[in-house]
């Protein structure tokens, strides 16, 4: 099992240019999570999945959107970076909602 | 706002000491209550969890945590810490809505560093 992949691993991007963050998981989980990451914030939830075929929604959803595409797969959509957008991201799934979180690896996103 | 605090930023205590971590939620109701780690390079991941029964749970690597209901707070401990603890601790929460659960929230970590 290789868990929770998330593509790529390392992004520059100039202010403006868009980008999709990959995601997916080999568990069947049900659930799935896009966080971002910034010193002395912890996790901020983006937007999540409770569920195949739905989406809601996180604490900070601004500027961005997602598309779960299936059951596995889970990805994050920037249309137009800004540097308040510099940040690393987490994916994340679980067997269900409310359910521990398994995470990926992140994507160490810059936005200059 | 934060509805989840982590009361200390930065840890920095010896071998063999013991390690207290505060976690403080601002909602009442039915919650779920996890703490996640992140070594150096590593993915975050699930260290204990609390949903129901004994408020006291442990976990892996030796730590436990503490459910006090009345202080809306779920304190991680470790009695006897070693350099390999080194990593960044976060309190996560999860309350009821109804008939569902509401949407996760992270404290803003806490980054321990264990000294040989």
């Amino acid at each position: 099992n290789a868990g929770v992949t998330q593509t790529p691993k390392f992004q520059v991007l100039k202010t403006g240019q868009s980008m999709t963050l990959q995601c997916a998981q080999d568990m069947n989980h049900n659930s799935m999570y896009w966080y971002r990451q910034d010193p002395g914030m912890g996790l901020r939830l983006i937007y999540y999945s409770a569920s195949e075929g739905t989406t809601d929604k996180g604490e900070v959803p601004n500027g961005y959107n997602v598309s779960r595409l299936n059951k596995r797969e889970f990805s994050l959509r920037l249309e137009s970076a800004a540097p308040s957008q510099t940040s690393v991201y987490f994916c994340a799934s679980g067997r269900v909602y409310g359910d521990t979180q398994y995470f990926g690896p992140g994507t160490r996103l810059t936005v200059l | 706002a934060q509805s989840v605090s982590q009361h200390n930023h930065h840890v920095i205590l010896s071998e063999a000491a013991s390690l207290e971590l505060g976690c403080n939620y601002s909602y009442g109701g039915t919650v779920n209550l996890f703490w996640y780690v992140q070594y150096p390079g590593q993915h975050l991941q699930l260290l204990l969890k609390y949903f129901s029964g004994d408020p006291l749970v442990k976990g892996i690597k030796g730590f436990e945590a503490e459910f006090i209901k009345s202080k809306f707070s779920f304190n991680l401990r470790k009695p006897s810490v070693q350099w390999s603890d080194t990593a960044e601790y976060f309190c996560a929460v999860n309350r009821a809505t109804g008939d569902s659960w509401g949407k996760f929230q992270f404290g803003a970590g806490t980054q321990v560093v264990v000294t040989p």
